[in-house]
């Protein structure tokens, strides 16, 4: 069982829409990561929330952390074909001596 | 901008033969990480040093896996006997501390015939 869900697994949109993608868990993190994975290459980090209602801009990307620090959403606006890649959360488990929690991911690829 | 290297970018290897992954993290990167991704999902974690020691390896196949940071700077993971389902990408990370976001190095590609 996977202790961080992310959803949608896969999700292929046209350029210029708005998505949403979701990870959630039923169990309380210190904080949240955010990565964006293209092929062939390692994750790259995005953003980090720790505080429980945080949201955080990157651009067109909004990141927002549960009030409970269970779940955590990314918001891309005017998706762009450079959006493509694999979206993953990584969630460090309150009190489990800072052990990273990975998400299997949500792929996303932005059709031109 | 600092970079986590990792070599080879690729590998071919032979079910039962041996294999090995070398990572140099971002210089003063304390943390060192080795995961294992299957291609479409989340990196899962093998083993975490923390300078030279290593402080999590729970997850590590210990019966054909090994992983040493000797110097507490590079690292090296080895796989004997390799099998068919080790075929995978595995990455390394470096963090200036446990606390600290995760540098990933662009990983090594293994495919076990």
């Amino acid at each position: 069982t996977q202790l961080l869900e992310q959803s949608p697994q896969f999700l292929s949109i046209q350029e210029g829409e708005n998505l949403t993608v979701y990870c959630n868990s039923s169990s309380v993190f210190s904080s949240l990561q955010w990565y964006r994975q293209e092929p062939g290459e390692g994750p790259v980090l995005l953003v980090t929330v720790v505080t429980g209602g945080e949201v955080k801009k990157l651009k067109r990307l909004t990141f927002q952390f549960g009030d409970a620090r269970k779940d955590s959403s990314l918001h891309i606006t005017a998706a762009q074909p450079g959006d493509t890649g694999l979206y993953l959360c990584a969630g460090d488990l309150l009190d489990s001596n800072y052990q990273l929690i990975w998400g299997a991911g949500t792929k996303l690829i932005i059709k031109p | 901008e600092a970079e986590v290297a990792q070599s080879p970018r690729y590998k071919i290897t032979e079910k039962s033969q041996a294999v090995a992954f070398w990572c140099d993290p971002i210089s003063g990167h304390a943390t060192l990480y080795w995961y294992r991704q299957i291609l479409g999902q989340g990196p899962e974690l093998l083993v975490q040093f923390q300078d030279e020691s290593v402080v999590d390896d729970s997850q590590l196949p210990k019966d054909r896996f090994s992983a040493e940071r000797l110097k507490g700077v590079d690292s090296t993971l080895k796989i004997q006997p390799a099998e068919l389902g080790d075929s995978a990408m595995y990455l390394c990370a470096s963090s200036l501390s446990s606390l600290s976001p995760l540098h990933f190095g662009n990983g090594t590609r293994l495919t076990v015939t």
